[in-house]
Formats: structure tokens, C-alpha cells, sequence
């Protein structure tokens, strides 16, 4: 079935760097990929969603400045929270799909980020 | 209205008990059913995928769509300590729009 690979699955930084999350398919083109974000026992809440090749469509309320989609290949999409402060505390979760449609279908197994 | 309700619970069952998992919705465009299981600080895992009104059965668990009612169920058969996780309904349109449920939290007691 398809993977999602997404690593690191947890990373402490300091407040004002920048953390990067990959996201990989490893046994399908995702041709689309989707950017959660999990907050403690609350559902997951849509980030925005990358196209291989374009610029991602951002959810509102986003700032596209602070979250930095890069989906350059059809395997892998890159999160990058620049100048991370202590809100952006939260489990971030990459989702991909085929282009058969089925999006949203196979999730990555979450990225943990704590900024202190 | 959100798009997609879903009573968070938590649920509490003894080991061996049928649960019942529901979720409502208001947009007829949905057209694409899922269910994951969530287990604490874990991604999503798919366990049912169905796209037409009527029941899908795999193994213990059973999903449920009632288009006309707007209403979507997971069964879970027999259940065992194993099953205490997250369970988040999804949906999706035929525009690849795709919403959450806040998902009920489950606990089955050995």
C-alpha cells in the first residue's frame, strides 16, 4: 500500500530558528500533498495543500511567510516554520496524494515540534 | 454549522462490547467516506474507505453511509483494549475538497 515517510517525527528548537519537515512518498507520485496541524485533542486542521510544481493554496489565517511549502519533486514536499516561536508548538502532519484522486488518503506519521 | 460534526466523546467500553462511532454532515457534495484511526502522537491510519450508501465490512469493522440521512457510522465488532485510539471521520468531494470530523476518543477497558 502507500507510504508516506515524514521525518524528523520530533524536534526541540529555539525560538526565532527555522524547522524543516519533509514528506515523502515512497511507492507513489503524490501529486498533490496536504500540511495539518494537531493541536492537543483537537481534530486536524487543514495548513495548505501543494500541487508538484506550483506554489501551495493556503488555508486562511495561514501565514504563508511563517509556513514554507516547497513541493519540487513528486515524491517529497518540504514545511519549513521559519522564525518558530512558542505557539507554533503543535504535531504537523503531511498527507498525500495519487493522481487517481484519492486524495488525503495516506498520512505521514506526524512531526512533533516544540519551540522554546 | 461546521461541515462535519462528530461527537468527541471520550467513549468508555468494556473489552468485547459493539461500539458505535457516528458522524453528521451538511454538504451533499461529499461523495467519498473515510474512517481513520488515530493513536496518541501517531498520524492518521486509513480503516475504511467507502464512496455509496449501504454497509463495507473489514474483518471487526463495519462503515455504515446513509446519503439521504447525511450520516455515517463505523461498527466496531468484539472490541479489545487494542482499539483505544482516536477515531476522526472524513470526507471528501468530488473536487478533492476534503473535511475532518474532531474525532471521538475511544477507550476499551480489559
Amino acid at each position: 500500500g502507500a507510504v508516506v515517510s515524514q521525518h524528523p517525527s520530533w524536534v526541540i528548537c529555539k525560538s526565532g530558528t527555522s524547522v524543516k519537515i519533509e514528506c515523502r512518498s515512497l511507492d507513489f507520485q503524490a501529486t498533490t500533498m496536504f500540511w495539518y496541524r494537531q493541536f492537543p485533542k483537537q481534530s486536524l486542521m487543514l495548513m495548505a495543500t501543494s500541487n508538484e510544481g506550483s506554489k501551495a493554496t493556503y488555508e486562511q489565517g495561514v501565514e504563508k511567510d511563517k509556513f514554507l511549502i516547497n513541493h519540487a519533486s513528486l515524491t517529497l514536499s518540504t514545511l519549513t516554520v521559519t522564525s518558530a516561536h512558542p505557539e507554533d508548538s503543535s504535531f504537523y502532519i503531511c498527507s498525500a496524494g495519487d493522481r487517481l484522486g484519492f486524495y488525503g488518503y495516506t498520512f505521514g506519521s506526524g512531526t512533533r515540534l516544540t519551540v522554546v | 454549522q461546521k461541515e462535519v460534526e462528530q461527537d468527541p466523546g471520550p467513549l468508555s467500553v468494556p473489552e468485547g462490547a459493539i461500539v458505535s462511532l457516528n458522524c453528521t454532515y451538511s454538504n451533499s457534495a461529499f461523495q467519498y467516506f473515510m474512517w481513520y484511526r488515530q493513536y496518541s502522537r501517531k498520524g492518521p491510519e486509513l480503516l475504511m474507505y467507502t464512496y455509496s450508501s449501504g454497509n463495507k465490512e473489514d474483518g471487526r469493522f463495519t462503515a455504515q453511509v446513509d446519503k439521504s440521512s447525511k450520516y455515517i457510522s463505523l461498527f466496531i465488532r468484539d472490541s479489545q483494549p487494542s482499539d483505544s485510539a482516536t477515531y476522526l471521520c472524513a470526507m471528501q468531494t468530488t473536487g478533492n475538497q476534503f473535511y475532518f470530523g474532531t474525532g471521538t476518543s475511544l477507550t476499551v477497558i480489559p
